[in-house]
């Protein structure tokens, strides 16, 4: 069965830090692998997606890599902003319908 | 629609009452996922559907959930004889169907499901 850890729980930061998310999973035949942001009381926005044949996504200020071989993935995140405050999530797919294994998630605090 | 809408956004009840959580995903959007986010866990899959069949039921914690999906548009999760252990957030999900599995999912919201 698959299973979905992520460190630290919960991390807080002062704005313009960069920080790394982690993310590791115990079966690494996987098809891909999401970096999801959620917000208090909305659903969750997909921020990457990274293939099992990639390495890794960048999007803005984002990246994400990915090394199935070990079962670990990180998101980091450059010069970090308030607005970047959320609970963050990864989540695997190891099956053709898309069904994703959720982690627990990362809370992340980014103070003035 | 614009995204995935879910309703009601928060729903209260009483221990043994039956719920319907409803699910309006993106027009066109062949695939529909139900998640559960309960207190202090991550999300658990429940059900998904591609068009209105539910190829892969296995989430669904006990034969008091079911779900159904008509004209491969709106869902509806209906939790009978509800229990304590129900409360939870209701996540609904839609996708394109991708046959690589490479699909993204939109997820709407989530309806706040508490059972006193």
């Amino acid at each position: 069965k698959q299973e979905v850890t992520q460190i630290p729980a919960a991390l807080s930061v002062p704005e313009g830090e960069n920080l790394v998310l982690n993310c590791s999973f115990t079966d690494s035949a996987i098809y891909n692998l999401q970096w999801f942001r959620q917000d208090p009381g909305k659903g969750l926005t997909s921020l990457l997606l990274i293939q099992s044949s990639q390495r890794e996504q960048t999007s803005g200020r984002l990246n994400a890599s990915l090394d199935k071989s070990s079962g670990r993935s990180t998101l980091y995140i450059a010069a970090s902003q308030p607005g970047d405050s959320a609970t963050y999530l990864c989540a695997v797919n190891t099956g053709t319908a898309s069904k994703l294994t959720f982690g627990t998630g990362t809370r992340l605090q980014v103070t003035l | 629609g614009a995204g995935v809408s879910q309703s009601p956004s928060n729903k209260v009840t009483e221990k043994g009452k039956d719920v319907e959580l409803r699910c309006d995903p993106i027009s066109g959007h062949t695939a529909l996922y139900w998640y559960r986010q309960s207190l202090g866990q991550g999300l658990e899959f429940l059900i998904y559907f591609q068009g209105n069949s539910a190829p892969d039921k296995s989430g669904l914690p006990s034969d008091r959930f079911s779900a159904e999906r008509t004209g491969g548009s709106v869902s509806t999760l209906t939790i009978q004889r509800t229990q304590q252990e129900d409360s939870a957030v209701y996540l609904c999900a839609s996708s394109p169907w991708v046959v690589s599995g490479a699909n993204v999912l939109t997820f709407g919201a989530g309806s706040r499901l508490t059972v006193l």
